[in-house]
């Protein structure tokens, strides 16, 4: 079946330095990936989504490209800010049968220290 | 605009009582997704619904669990008898209609923290 792995954290990381978050996943067809993150106490919020290959989606200055070939949606950020702790969950949904089911990573907790 | 609404926020009982968690997705959206989140499994869809219709219910536990949706603005997710082992944070997740370009997003409520005693 469909399914994501994401690195696992936590990730611990100093204001103003790079991320990177992997994601790779298995899916039959073509499907639609995207990126969620919850901050403490809340529930998920979308962060950027792709749905073609060598799509890149962006938002908050995050950045994802939707690679076909590696099967990957890397998360990527140049320079992070306290207020980007959070758990990052990267999703997929598969096209196939009308399905609306996203199958979501684990999750990669990510706090950024002053 | 409202988002997804949830309640109870906290929900502390002992085993073997009922529990029964309520969420109102945000108007107009089609379908209704539960979800429950868990350290040792991470986020599970529970079950979902389109146009207040069960579409999917293959990840529901067990029998214990049941939800219904009877009308466009509200649904419920009951577990009875309730165990230990269902402590969790569910959540609630509505989106539009696939059809407008097919890759709608999940709006999530903020969850109901469930612990069972």
């Amino acid at each position: 079946g469909d399914s994501v792995t994401q690195m696992e954290g936590p990730v611990t990381l100093s204001e103003e330095a790079f991320l990177t978050i992997n994601c790779t996943y298995t899916a039959t067809g073509y499907p639609s990936l995207f990126w969620y993150v919850q901050y403490p106490g809340e529930g998920l919020q979308l962060l950027l989504k792709a749905t073609k290959a060598d799509d890149k989606g962006s938002n908050k200055g995050f950045e994802a490209t939707y690679r076909k070939e590696t099967t990957s949606f890397h998360l990527e950020k140049g320079s992070v800010q306290v207020s980007d702790s959070a758990v990052y969950f990267c999703a997929l949904k598969t096209r196939q049968g009308g399905s609306e089911k996203l199958v979501f990573g684990k999750g990669t907790k990510l706090t950024v220290n002053p | 605009d409202a988002g997804v609404i949830q309640s109870p926020r906290h929900e502390v009982t002992e085993m073997g009582q009922e529990v029964t968690l309520r969420c109102k997705p945000i108007s107009g959206h089609d379908y209704l997704f539960w979800y429950r989140q868990t350290m040792m499994r991470g986020l599970e869809l529970l079950i979902y619904f389109n146009n207040n219709v069960p579409i999917d219910d293959s990840g529901m536990p067990e029998d214990r669990f049941s939800a219904k949706m009877p009308n466009a603005s509200f649904s419920t997710l009951k577990i009875q008898p309730s165990e230990p082992r269902d402590s969790a944070v569910y959540f609630c997740a509505s989106s539009e209609v696939t059809g407008k370009g097919g890759n709608q997003p999940q709006h999530f409520g903020d969850g109901t923290r469930l612990s069972i005693l």
